[in-house]
């Protein structure tokens, strides 16, 4: 069983405001990513991190922010939500090295914009 | 560019045999991986092979093929917990994963 938590599992929000999707994991491992996946597609990488202090852009980050002050958590957030951004969430946190694709999965934060 | 190709659907009976192919094309390689995910549910970790040849775990099986830019994950003795979408993703030369749109299986009693 995986050690890594998002919340929350399922938010609806009104277009234009500001929400955070946290994402906190025990495994003490490097990397963590955030990524998008509607029903039937593929996984699509919105921001990563190597480390404390390091953050980098996927292919759909142009709308959200994150952080990685601890090695445990890497919020991600969206400045003003839009219709557009319903979906589900899936943040996911590995080693470095030999097993890095290795990805262990939260459950997902399932976000709808009304 | 980037790719990967697996079927959409697949149909199977409890108790048989599957295969599920995936091609990639990617900037350099550095292993290709099998993830389960059943519906409203995250992925979880099947495989991963980097050399050619086939990894057996249990009644899962991952075959690759390096030179073909092939691999795929073979479910036996199918049990209808089975019934889920398998992801295929490979891993480029910065050691992103790119993802395929995963093949939906179904299990019939």
């Amino acid at each position: 069983e995986a050690d890594i938590y998002q919340t929350p599992r399922y938010l609806v929000i009104g277009t234009g405001k500001k929400i955070t999707l946290e994402c906190s994991q025990t495994m003490g491992h490097d990397k963590m990513y955030w990524y998008q996946q509607d029903p039937g597609m593929e996984l699509h990488l919105i921001h990563y991190s190597y480390g404390v202090n390091s953050t980098e852009k996927g292919d759909l980050s142009s709308e959200s922010t994150v952080s990685r002050i601890r090695t445990e958590h890497f919020p991600l957030t969206l400045e003003s939500a839009r219709p557009s951004h319903t979906s589900q969430y899936l943040c996911a946190s590995s080693v470095q090295g030999l097993h890095t694709g290795e990805l262990f999965f939260g459950e997902g934060s399932r976000l709808t914009v009304l | 560019g980037q790719n990967i190709d697996q079927p959409t659907e697949m149909t199977a009976t409890e108790g048989a045999i599957v295969q599920i192919n995936c091609t990639y094309q990617t900037s350099g390689f550095n292993g290709l991986f099998w993830y389960q995910q059943h519906a409203g549910e995250a992925p979880t970790f099947l495989s991963y092979n980097v050399l050619d040849g086939l990894e057996e775990k249990g009644r899962f099986s991952s075959f690759l093929s390096r030179s073909k830019g092939y691999s795929y994950l073979l479910l036996k003795e199918l049990q209808m917990k089975d019934s889920a979408s398998y992801l295929c993703a490979a891993m480029d030369s910065n050691y992103q994963l790119i993802w395929g749109a995963g093949t939906k299986l179904i299990i019939k009693p």
